[in-house]
C-alpha cells in the first residue's frame, strides 16, 4: 500500500524559510516522479511541483518559481519541499503526491499545514 | 496567464447523472493535456479518479467516466449516490510550459 506522510509544517514568519519532508513507503520510491500541491484555507488545489524519478528534472509554475525548491533523496525514500521568503498567501495545507506515466497525482499524503504569520 | 475553468456548483439528484467540465483559457481541451479528476471530501486529502482523459483506478467507481466533449473535458457521474457530494477539481498539463494547472473546483451537492 502506497503510504506518504508529509512533516515539517508549522508557524513561520513572513521572509521566513521551511523545509517540508515527505516520507514515502509502499512503492519503489527511486521509479516514481513525485509531486507537491497545495491548498489555501478554504480555497482550491494548486500544483507547485514536480521532480523526475532521478532528480534530475523539476518543474514550478511562475508563482513560486524562484521561492520554492524541490527535491529528493532516494536513499532515504523522502521528497523535500524547501521554501524561502514565504508570504502570508503561503498558508495552506501542502501535499505530497505520487505521479505515474501521464497519472499525476495518483496518490496523496494527508497534508501538512504550513502558515505564514507574524 | 493560463487558467482552467470549472463549473463553480451543480446539483443531482441521488440516481441522476451528471457532467461536470474542464475548460482551457488557451483553447480546445484535447487528450494532450492528459486531463485528469481528483475528488476531495471535506477534512480528507484529494483522491485521483482519473487520468489520462478517461483511464480509471482500481479504486474508481464505475459510475465514474472521463471524456472529451466540446472542446472540454469532462468527468460524468451516472447513476449518482449520496456519498459522491463533494468537491471534484481538473488538472491540465500545458507542455509548452511544462506545467500542470488544477481548476477552481466544482462543489456537487446530492439533494
Amino acid at each position: 500500500e502506497v503510504q506518504l506522510l508529509e512533516s515539517g509544517g508549522g508557524l513561520v514568519q513572513p521572509g521566513g524559510s521551511l523545509r517540508l519532508s515527505c516520507g514515502a513507503s509502499g512503492f519503489t520510491f527511486s521509479s516514481s516522479a513525485m509531486s507537491w500541491v497545495r491548498q489555501a484555507p478554504g480555497k482550491g488545489l494548486e500544483w507547485l511541483s514536480s521532480i523526475t524519478e532521478s532528480g534530475g528534472g523539476t518543474h514550478y509554475p511562475d508563482s513560486v518559481k524562484g521561492r520554492f525548491t524541490i527535491s529528493r533523496d532516494n536513499s532515504k525514500n523522502t521528497l523535500y519541499l524547501q521554501m524561502n521568503s514565504l508570504r502570508p498567501e503561503d498558508t495552506a495545507v501542502y501535499y505530497c503526491a505520487k505521479d505515474g506515466d501521464w497519472l499525476p497525482c495518483g496518490n496523496w499524503g494527508q497534508g501538512t499545514l504550513v502558515t505564514v504569520s507574524s | 496567464q493560463t487558467v482552467v475553468t470549472q463549473e463553480p456548483s451543480l446539483t443531482v439528484s441521488p440516481g441522476g447523472t451528471v457532467t461536470l467540465t474542464c475548460a482551457s483559457s488557451t483553447g480546445a481541451v484535447t487528450s494532450g493535456y492528459s486531463p485528469s479528476w481528483f475528488q476531495q471530501k471535506p477534512g480528507q486529502a484529494p483522491r485521483s479518479l482519473i487520468y489520462s482523459t478517461s483511464n480509471k483506478h482500481s479504486w474508481t467507481p464505475a459510475r465514474f467516466s472521463g471524456s472529451l466533449l466540446g472542446g472540454k473535458a469532462a468527468l460524468t457521474l451516472s447513476g449518482v449516490q449520496p456519498e459522491d457530494e463533494a468537491e471534484y477539481y481538473c488538472l491540465l498539463y500545458f507542455g509548452d510550459t511544462q506545467v500542470w494547472v488544477f481548476g477552481g473546483g466544482t462543489k456537487l451537492t446530492v439533494l
